[in-house]
């Protein structure tokens, strides 16, 4: 079945620090990949996505490369605010011939940014 | 354009009881899903449906059911409630389903005592 394995932190960063967050999958088809955000007492946001291998997904400063070979889609940013705190959710959707949808996500990484 | 709207917000039950959670999709999206997330196992997925039909299931017990309105809007049901039932409810909607991006509501905080 699908899986998604992400680092489950907690992550504490300074402020303009650099930000890498790992994920990893396994699925059966071609997955379509998110990071999801969630702030403390809401929903999750969806924060950016790719949908095929190569793909580069980018958002607010955020950005991930689907890449096949390894099967990862590390969520990055060049320099974190203390307004990104929140936890990620690193997920993937595959359909199989459109009637099977459903998200399978990662265990969520709690991010913390002091300044 | 609204987002997807769930109520209530909060819920308190008890023990052996059922509760009903409503889930209000983005105007035009066809496709709701409904997640439950809790410390232990995160989120997972409970059910999906599209055009009034259920399309996929998440491996929960039979407690847990679920209905699609022809506006769309969609109920979950959870029966003879469990302590272990306490999780935060999240429902999201998309246009169809498939590969494309969900959009979540805020969610249903239950809690049974």
């Amino acid at each position: 079945g699908n899986s998604v394995t992400q680092m489950e932190g907690p992550v504490t960063l300074s402020e303009e620090a650099f930000l890498t967050i790992n994920c990893t999958y396994t699925a059966t088809g071609y997955p379509s990949l998110f990071w999801y955000v969630q702030y403390p007492g809401e929903g999750l946001q969806l924060l950016l996505k790719a949908t095929k291998a190569d793909d580069k997904g980018s958002n607010k400063g955020f950005e991930a490369t689907y890449r096949k070979e390894t099967t990862s889609f590390h969520l990055e940013k060049g320099s974190v605010q203390v307004s990104d705190s929140a936890v990620y959710f690193c997920a993937l959707s595959t359909n199989s011939g459109g009637s099977n949808y459903k998200l399978t996500f990662g265990k969520g990484t709690l991010l913390t940014v002091n300044p | 354009k609204a987002g997807v709207t769930q109520t209530p917000r909060y819920l308190i039950k008890t023990r052996g009881q059922q509760v009903t959670l409503s889930c209000s999709p983005i105007s035009g999206h066809r496709s709701v899903s409904w997640y439950q997330q809790t410390p232990g196992q995160g989120l997972q997925f409970l059910f999906e449906y599209f055009s009034e039909t259920q399309r996929n299931k998440g491996n929960f017990p039979g407690r847990f059911s679920g209905r699609q309105f022809s506006n769309s809007r969609s109920e979950m049901n959870v029966s003879t409630l469990e302590l272990g039932d306490s999780a935060l409810y999240l429902c999201a909607s998309s246009p169809q389903g498939g590969n494309t991006e969900a959009f979540f509501g805020q969610g249903t905080r239950l809690t049974v005592v």
